[in-house]
């Protein structure tokens, strides 16, 4: 299994500016996604954190408002630029590991924007 | 597009009763199914693996079953204890992925369950 350490834990930000979510793993996972979360509803994907290049990202979402790093195999960011309070949801990093592949998360970013 | 549903959307029972969440799929054609736990703020915990070779699986209290032919799969949990108190979620690939990685799920809603001391 994968050990999925994500911080913060929680913030409250105000409305124009930028958070910066931390991923890190603790062993070499295969792939790693970014989550959403909003209030009262199911996960959905962001994006793929591809290393070393830009990440994928699912319909809806775009680079400039949700850019992701991947600089190695165990860490990633996903930074919430220009927040809106639309934006205020629970923020999941996740990775794949073990055979057969499972999908592990990190314990989420709650993220409030005032 | 894979669609996934979970019913009922809120389960409440008295401590010690056996339950039975339910989760459907609209295709078929899925390389496996997982099972998550989500308290609330929180992230998922993941909590059983299906293949879609196999008919169902067991961890402790859980087991979880798979029907691919008609897009099922439920989990049950025996003697329930305030402490199972959560929301959970079930999971499908998007579609079918030959390489059988779990990446790009496609999420049910999730059933949240609160059970009474």
């Amino acid at each position: 299994s994968a050990v999925i350490s994500q911080k913060p834990s929680r913030d409250i930000c105000q409305r124009g500016t930028s958070l910066t979510i931390q991923c890190q793993v603790d062993s070499q996972v295969t792939m790693m996604f970014w989550y959403r979360q909003q209030p009262g509803q199911s996960l959905t994907l962001i994006a793929t954190a591809n290393q070393g290049s830009e990440a994928t990202y699912e319909s809806g979402f775009v680079i400039d408002k949700f850019p992701i790093s991947r600089p190695n195999l165990t860490f990633s960011t996903l930074t919430v630029s220009n927040m809106s309070p639309e934006d205020s949801s629970i923020y999941l990093c996740s990775g794949t590991a073990g055979h057969p592949e499972k999908l592990f998360f990190g314990s989420g970013t709650q993220l409030s924007v005032l | 597009k894979q669609e996934v549903t979970q019913i009922p959307a809120a389960l409440s029972v008295p401590e010690g009763e056996n339950l039975v969440l339910n989760c459907s799929f609209t295709d078929s054609a899925i390389y496996n199914l997982q099972w998550f736990r989500q308290d609330p703020g929180k992230g998922l915990t993941s909590l059983l693996l299906i293949q879609s070779s196999q008919r169902e699986q067991t961890s402790g209290r859980l087991n979880a079953s798979l029907d691919k032919s008609s897009g099922r799969s439920t989990l049950y949990i025996a003697a329930s204890q305030p402490g199972d108190s959560a929301t959970y979620l079930c999971a499908v690939p998007g579609g079918m992925i030959s390489s059988g990685s779990a990446r790009q799920l496609t999420f049910g809603s999730g059933t949240q369950l609160t059970v009474l001391p």
